[in-house]
């Protein structure tokens, strides 16, 4: 079964720090990888999107990086800003799929002043 | 606008009433999605419409849900003889083609409340 694994689930830091957040998957065959964040209360934008042959996607403070292999991703926030509070989800494309997406439950990061 | 938009906000109904849930996609894109995100849940897809083709209704989860799309554009999301729950945020997004191979824009969402 396709499935997208998140952890933590939830994450306290305070600001300025960094934290790199976890996400697993067994979708198969692969077509590409998305992180997303979401505001409470708001849709997820967009922050990176990868595909099988990228490793690493960088957008400002936020740097994915993608493990084909072994089916694993990352998140890495730096210099955390309060702004960063929010839920992040992983979210993998099975190719050929069309339109299919499969979302993780999302890890809420909190930022502390 | 720019982006994606969803009506109403915020919706409480009774057991039993219908509802409909409204979404505006971004002008030119041919691909519209219905999702459904339940508290500490992840997205769940209900349907998705491309272009003229059928849509992809694999997702709904009963025949009291059911959505159209007029005209290629506004989509509406259809929950008959609502029951508690489906509470839920029922989100629309968005793509220039399919979203396997288009990045997703997401509207704000509609917060559905069945008493």
């Amino acid at each position: 079964k396709n499935q997208v694994e998140q952890s933590p689930q939830s994450l306290i830091i305070l600001e300025g720090k960094n934290c790199t957040l976890q996400c697993n998957y067994t979708v198969s065959p692969f077509s590409n990888l998305r992180w997303y964040k979401q505001d409470t209360g708001r849709g997820p934008v967009s922050l990176t999107i990868m595909t099988f042959s990228e490793n690493t996607k960088s957008n400002g403070r936020y740097t994915a990086t993608l493990d084909a292999d072994t089916k694993q991703s990352s998140l890495h926030i730096t210099a955390s800003q309060l702004s960063d509070s929010a839920s992040y989800i992983c979210v993998v494309s099975e190719r050929g799929s069309q339109g299919n997406l499969i979302f993780g439950k999302g890890t809420k990061l909190s930022v502390k002043p | 606008g720019a982006g994606v938009s969803q009506s109403p906000s915020n919706k409480v109904t009774e057991k039993g009433k219908d509802v409909e849930l409204r979404c505006d996609p971004i002008s030119g894109h041919t691909a519209l999605y219905w999702y459904r995100q339940s508290l500490g849940q992840g997205l769940e897809f209900l349907i998705y419409f491309q272009g003229n083709s059928a849509p992809d209704k694999s997702g709904l989860p009963s025949d009291r849900f059911s959505a159209e799309r007029t005209g290629g554009s506004v989509s509406t999301l259809t929950i008959q003889r609502t029951q508690q729950e489906d509470s839920a945020v029922y989100l629309c997004a968005s793509s220039k083609g399919l979203a396997e191979y288009n990045e997703q824009f997401f509207g704000p969402g509609t917060r559905l409340t069945v008493l």
